[in-house]
């Protein structure tokens, strides 16, 4: 059974870091694309970066990029989320995804983890 | 403001079938690019119903359908039961965002 267990989130002022882990288990994680998708309260789902198989391959929405860092180590089957100078619109529950798919434009998400929250506030 | 669309909202009473829309452009849908779908049920990650247009995972009923054509999507709900009550979203790839993009979810109401 696939699990993901997301954890390091909290509250963090604005222009504060925090990094996020996902734990994953149940699967051949060097096998498998990793994403971040995120939901800020009340609103709809955001992807926000994914790192291939290896970790050489990184992608970012605009709006992180600079910001945010995505990274894994593949040797403790973990995926981590690096999130520098944050802002009130980065406040989220953060999901950890696993992706499958043969090519980018046939990837989806094929488990989840239970999220967790991040809340920048003053 | 989504780069796919679907409709904020759809109801139905138990038994009845509603179809949610899923419109893309000519960078994601239009490009060739697959479409998903998710169900997030109340306070809850969500869970992968539809992937690569119209296949379900094992264990989603067959009530659940989809199907794609040129820039558009659909998902159809046969048989609505309480249960089906949440939020679905639709998700491709963007060609000229280089990256993976999600519909703004419809919420499905039960009567």
């Amino acid at each position: 059974e696939v699990v993901l267990v997301e954890s390091g989130g909290g509250l963090v002022q604005p222009g504060g870091s925090l990094r996020l882990s996902c734990a994953a288990s149940g699967f051949t994680f060097s096998t498998y694309a990793m994403s971040w998708v995120r939901q800020a309260p009340g609103k709809g789902l955001e992807w926000v970066s994914a790192a291939g198989g290896s970790g050489a391959s990184k992608y970012y929405i605009d709006s992180v990029r600079g910001r945010f860092a995505v990274s894994r180590d593949n040797s403790k089957n973990t995926l981590y989320l690096q999130m520098t100078s944050l802002t009130v619109e980065d406040t989220a529950i953060y999901y950890c995804a696993k992706g499958r798919g043969a090519s980018y434009s046939r990837a989806y998400f094929d488990c989840w983890g239970q999220g967790i929250l991040v809340t920048v506030s003053s | 403001q989504s780069v796919l669309t679907q409709p904020p909202s759809v109801s139905g009473a138990p038994g009845q079938r509603v179809t949610i829309s899923c419109t893309g452009s000519s960078s994601t849908t239009g490009a060739g690019s697959d479409v998903h779908w998710y169900q997030q049920l109340p306070r809850t990650a969500p869970k992968l119903l539809i992937y690569a247009n119209v296949d379900r995972p094992s264990g989603v009923p067959d009530r659940f359908f989809a199907s794609k054509s040129d820039t558009s999507a659909s998902l159809t709900i046969t048989g609505l039961q309480a249960e089906d009550e949440a939020d679905y979203y639709c998700q491709s790839y963007d060609n000229n965002l280089r990256g993976w993009v999600f519909g703004g979810g419809t919420k499905v109401t039960v009567l």
